[in-house]
């Protein structure tokens, strides 16, 4: 069955580091999606992608980073961690424009101390 | 950009009926989805509407007024499982979604 995962399910970093948090998709989906979400809010849009070596940023992306150098993956890079990017981080893939719904991983829990 | 509200908290005993409102405000929308989420868990896809009209699957309905920037999800029949939040979300054209930051369903006994 095809499936979106993401990975590690949970981290805990110091603050300043480079953090790389993986999203593996075997759906063959055009679209790629990074959101956070904090305790009691939605998901924020951090980064997206819509095919092969295109990315885009959302509404929250500075700190973050991402690259598309296939159609299955899309690493998010968080340059120097921060505190305030201690969050649960998703991501989501959907096949493209229309009445598509979109397919998220399970989610990474970042705690930067 | 685009904007979406709809209630924090919503509270209704098993069996019964109830209504999670959202309105937006949006450009370049295309469509209203609704996602479910329990605690711990990763959002689950429920219904989507594009045109204005009501959509139904199962216990679950999703009704859109486009001309209004209005739309609501109907949960029916109301089980203990349902506790969960419910995210509306604006779909534009190119597939991406803005989400609202969700409605807390808690069903009672």
């Amino acid at each position: 069955d095809a499936e979106i995962t993401q990975s590690p399910r949970h981290k805990i970093t110091e603050t300043g580091r480079q953090v790389t948090l993986a999203c593996h998709q075997t759906w063959n989906h055009n679209n790629m999606f990074w959101y956070r979400q904090d305790l009691g809010h939605g998901l924020r849009l951090i980064h997206y992608s819509y095919g092969v070596q295109d990315t885009n940023k959302g509404e929250v992306s500075d700190g973050y980073s991402v690259s598309r150098s296939n159609t299955e993956d899309l690493p998010l890079t968080l340059e120097s961690a921060a505190s305030s990017q201690t969050s649960v981080y998703f991501c989501a893939s959907s096949e493209g424009t229309g009445n598509t719904e979109a397919f998220f991983g399970q989610g990474t829990r970042l705690t930067v101390v | 950009g685009q904007s979406l509200e709809q209630p924090s908290e919503v509270t209704a005993v098993e069996g019964a009926i109830v209504q999670i409102n959202c309105t937006y405000q949006t450009s370049g929308f295309y469509g209203l989805s609704w996602y479910q989420q329990h605690d711990g868990g990763a959002p689950t896809f429920l219904s989507y509407n594009a045109l204005d009209g009501l959509e139904e699957t199962g216990r679950f309905s999703s009704f859109l007024s486009r001309s209004d920037s209005y739309g609501y999800l109907l949960l029916q029949e109301l089980q203990m499982k349902d506790s969960a939040s419910y995210f509306c979300a604006v779909r534009d054209s190119a597939g991406k979604s803005t989400f609202g930051d969700g409605t807390t369903l808690t069903v009672k006994p």
